[in-house]
């Protein structure tokens, strides 16, 4: 069965400080990989997406992730974290429907990033 | 574009009674929704796959007559909790695809459900 692992679950880091966090998945075919955040109070929202192409993918508020197909990895980073990014991430990954897959979304436990003045 | 929503947004109810929570795609029609259940600081868990004009697709565990699901428009999704009792408590939040092979869900901002 599919499963995304995110490996850290509580993140603290100072403002300017570089985030990266890890997500795995384990699914052999073709997947489509998302990350979104949830700011306190507030709904999920979409930071970036994979489908295809640049491994590298570049987001909203300066996040990017890599897609690394050997690894089964889509990690997220930030080169420099402000306070207004303390939020809760979610990794989530689906099996590309276009390929046959099931299009069900698998969501990661969720890294709580918390980011002090 | 692609605005889900999702009413109430927060729904406190008595032990026993029964819960409808309204899911709408806003902009565009919404072939597929999905109702998704977060526990406080865990991750979301999918409950049911809901198609328009058949029936829903429940999750492992997830108990079809005690959330039934209803997508009678490419609009409109329910989720009705019935005879709700304090475990049911959790935030609800539904997700809206605009075509069977969209690869991506746009989410609604949630409810919270809290059952005395």
């Amino acid at each position: 069965a599919q499963s995304v692992s995110q490996h850290n679950h509580h993140v603290i880091l100072s403002e300017a400080a570089s985030l990266e966090l890890g997500c795995n998945y384990s699914y052999g075919g073709t997947v489509n990989l998302f990350w979104y955040v949830q700011y306190p109070g507030q709904h999920l929202q979409l930071l970036l997406k994979y489908f295809s192409g640049d491994p590298l993918v570049k987001g909203i508020k300066g996040f990017e992730a890599e897609f690394i197909k050997s690894k089964f990895s889509f990690n997220l980073r930030k080169p420099s974290v402000q306070w207004s990014d303390t939020a809760e991430y979610f990794c989530a990954v689906n099996e590309d429907p276009l390929s046959g897959g099931y299009n069900k979304l698998i969501f990661g436990a969720g890294t709580r990033l918390a980011v002090h003045p | 574009g692609a605005v889900v929503s999702q009413h109430p947004s927060r729904v406190i109810c008595k032990s026993g009674t029964s819960v409808k929570i309204e899911c709408r795609s806003l902009d565009f029609q919404a072939t597929t929704m999905f109702w998704y259940r977060q526990f406080p600081k865990k991750s979301l868990m999918l409950m049911a796959t809901s198609n328009e004009g058949s029936k829903a697709t429940y999750e492992q565990g997830v108990e079809k007559d005690k959330f039934l699901i209803n997508h009678a428009s490419l609009t409109l999704s329910t989720l009705t909790v019935t005879s709700a009792h304090p475990e049911d408590s959790s935030f609800y939040i539904c997700s809206a695809r605009d075509r069977p092979t969209a690869n991506e869900q746009f989410f609604g901002p949630g409810t919270r459900l809290t059952v005395l």
